[in-house]
Formats: C-alpha cells, sequence, structure tokens
C-alpha cells in the first residue's frame, strides 16, 4: 500500500529548530517530487516546499513565508524526505503534511508542530 | 504569484442540491489545477486532478472543469459525507498556492 508518514513533531521554543521527516512506503519517493504542506489551527491549506525528483536529490523549493529558515531534502536509503525548521516562529504552529508528486496526490497524516513558550 | 480566488468562501446546502465552486487564477495555468476535499479532522484528500480527470475511488457526482484562469468544481447531488470544506490548488508554478477553502454546510 502507498503510504506517507510523518514524524518529529512537538514543542518547540521561539527560535528553536525541529527537523520533520516523511517515511513513503510502497514506492520509491525519488522518483517523485515530495512536499510539505502546513495547516494551521482553523485556517486553509499552504504550501511550504517541494523538492524535486532525481536521484541526487533534486532542486527545491520554498515558500515566501519559510523561506532562508527550512531546508528539505532526502535520504535515498532510507525512502524518507526530511524538513529542516530553523528560527521557529508561533505563526509556524500547524500541522504539517508531506505530500507526494506536483498534484498531491497522496497525503501523510500530518504532524503538529506548536512554537510556544 | 498566482493567485488563487476562491469563491464562495462558505455556503449552506441540502442533500441532493447541485453545487458548484469556482477558482480563478491571477494568470493562466493551463490545466494544472487539483481540487481536494477536507472532512473535519481529517487528511485532505485528492478529488479531481489535471483540472477534470476523476481520482480514483471518487464518487462520479464530483466533476471538475476550466482551463487557463477559471476553474469550477461540481457536486451534482450533494450527500451528507460531502459536508466539507475544499480547496483548489495550483501547482503550474513556483509557489504553489491554495485557494482560501469553501466550506459548504448543511441548510
Amino acid at each position: 500500500e502507498v503510504q506517507l508518514l510523518e514524524s518529529g513533531g512537538g514543542l518547540v521554543q521561539p527560535g528553536g529548530s525541529l527537523r520533520l521527516t516523511c517515511a513513503a512506503s510502497g514506492f520509491n519517493c525519488n522518483n517523485y517530487d515530495m512536499s510539505w504542506v502546513r495547516q494551521a489551527p482553523g485556517k486553509g491549506l499552504e504550501w511550504v516546499s517541494t523538492i524535486n525528483r532525481g536521484v541526487n536529490g533534486g532542486t527545491t523549493s520554498y515558500g515566501d513565508s519559510v523561506w532562508g529558515r527550512v531546508t528539505t531534502f532526502r535520504d535515498s536509503s532510507k525512502n524518507t524526505v526530511s524538513l529542516q525548521m530553523n528560527d521557529l516562529r508561533a505563526e509556524d504552529t500547524a500541522v504539517y503534511y508531506c505530500a507526494r508528486d506536483r498534484g498531491f496526490d497522496i497525503w501523510g497524516q500530518g504532524t503538529m508542530v506548536t512554537v510556544s513558550s | 504569484d498566482i493567485q488563487m480566488t476562491q469563491s464562495p468562501s462558505a455556503m449552506s446546502a441540502s442533500v441532493g442540491d447541485r453545487v458548484s465552486i469556482t477558482c480563478r487564477a491571477s494568470q493562466g495555468i493551463s490545466n494544472h489545477l487539483a481540487w481536494f476535499q477536507q472532512r473535519p479532522g481529517k487528511v485532505p484528500k485528492r478529488l479531481i486532478y489535471a483540472s477534470s480527470s476523476l481520482q480514483s475511488g471518487v464518487p462520479s457526482r464530483f466533476s471538475g472543469s476550466g482551463s487557463g484562469t477559471e476553474f469550477t468544481l461540481t457536486i451534482s447531488s450533494l450527500q451528507p459525507e460531502d459536508f466539507a470544506t475544499y480547496y483548489c490548488l495550483q501547482h503550474d508554478s513556483y509557489p504553489l498556492t491554495f485557494g482560501q477553502g469553501t466550506k459548504v454546510e448543511i441548510k
């Protein structure tokens, strides 16, 4: 079965860092664009980042609200994609989903990130 | 950046109603548009891709149309399980952008 499973969320203080990981099963995520999408409590969906397909990691793109503070990368040996988030702010509080392909055909269950002192 | 303007932001409808939701792109995106349904507390689920292609397993009462800058999601006969929030997504160019969402509520 094709699945995505996020992990790594939690409570972090403003200015802190967190790494989220998305583990793919049932397919090779190197063959797909992989994205992160977030949803703040009670709000809509917001695209965060995409790493394009490619054995050597692929090119990356980031949303304006996170640009310069996040990095997306792959671990091909583990079939995972990760989102390293630094200098976290209260407004980064959200459920973070990973999603497959440019059109987001498969989504993970999400992991909650709370930025608060 | 491409802005996606989704309307209405909310609507009340009855079981059996025909419902249409529109997304307008600030510039042409060909057919690089998808529609998602999100029930409360649940993960978004793709309904339509490439503007008008029905995702496998999605009921045929859902349909999509449009190209360029104007797109429509139609539910031909609303069912109780369709009360949810719907989002469009343009994936023509970065930054990828979602519409603001349309909450479909029971009248």
